[in-house]
């Protein structure tokens, strides 16, 4: 079985710029949590969607918005990029309808350069 | 809002050494993940616990509800176990992070 798939796994963009990550989580998970790994901030939780419903969204400003298809795939969007949000995003898959209560299986990650 | 305290920050073993890294959590997290993640980035699930005492080879992960407290230990370290360990509260639909430890086992 295929692991949890993030595109692209690294990226540059300007100030100002949008960016658009995508998540594919494993056949059959339906949750999927999105994170931000920052060396000042370590680990964050941004959002954590289940069967396209966001249940959960963390401390993060209005710039960052995500959204989960159908098929359980799963897009973060940055809009007006700021250099501190360069970062590495990870997403997570679980196979069970609670989420983060259950054992995550975490994608490489795309790691955003914002110059 | 959720907390989650980790200690100790980093930590230098000898290979073969029985390693404990600790983790507090507050009231609202109901579940403990602990993660491990190698230089490069990828995070690996060790243990998910709301209760009890989970075994793995090598590792051991306890929690104590009562007490909101967590251990993951690791018997007979080597250095293939060096990496950063990260322990994260899960409430209200959400990770709560640890600082994470940073472990090297010396040959």
């Amino acid at each position: 079985k295929a692991g949890v798939t993030q595109t692209p796994r690294y990226l540059i963009k300007t100030r100002g710029q949008q960016v658009t990550l995508s998540c594919s989580p494993i056949s059959g998970h339906r949750s999927v949590s999105w994170y931000q790994q920052t060396p000042g901030q370590g680990l964050q939780f941004l959002f954590e969607y289940f069967s396209e419903t966001q249940r959960n969204k963390g401390n993060f400003p209005g710039r960052f918005s995500g959204r989960q298809f159908s098929n359980s795939r799963s897009e973060m969007n940055v809009s007006t990029l700021e250099l501190g949000d360069s970062a590495l995003y990870l997403c997570a898959s679980s196979l069970e309808t609670s989420g983060v209560y259950n054992e995550q299986f975490f994608g490489p990650g795309t790691r955003l350069t914002v110059l | 809002k959720n907390e989650v305290e980790q200690s100790p920050q980093n930590l230098t073993a000898q290979e073969g050494e029985f390693i404990t890294i600790n983790c507090s959590y507050s009231v609202g997290i109901s579940a403990l993940h602990w993660l491990q993640q190698h230089p490069g980035g990828g995070i690996v699930s060790l243990f998910m616990l709301s209760s009890g005492k989970k075994k793995h080879g090598r590792l051991i992960a306890t929690i104590n509800i009562q007490e909101k407290h967590s251990s993951l230990h690791i018997t007979a370290s080597h250095p293939r176990d060096s990496a950063v360990y990260i322990c994260a509260g899960a409430g209200s639909y959400q990770l709560t992070f640890g600082k994470g430890t940073k472990l090297s086992v010396i040959p």
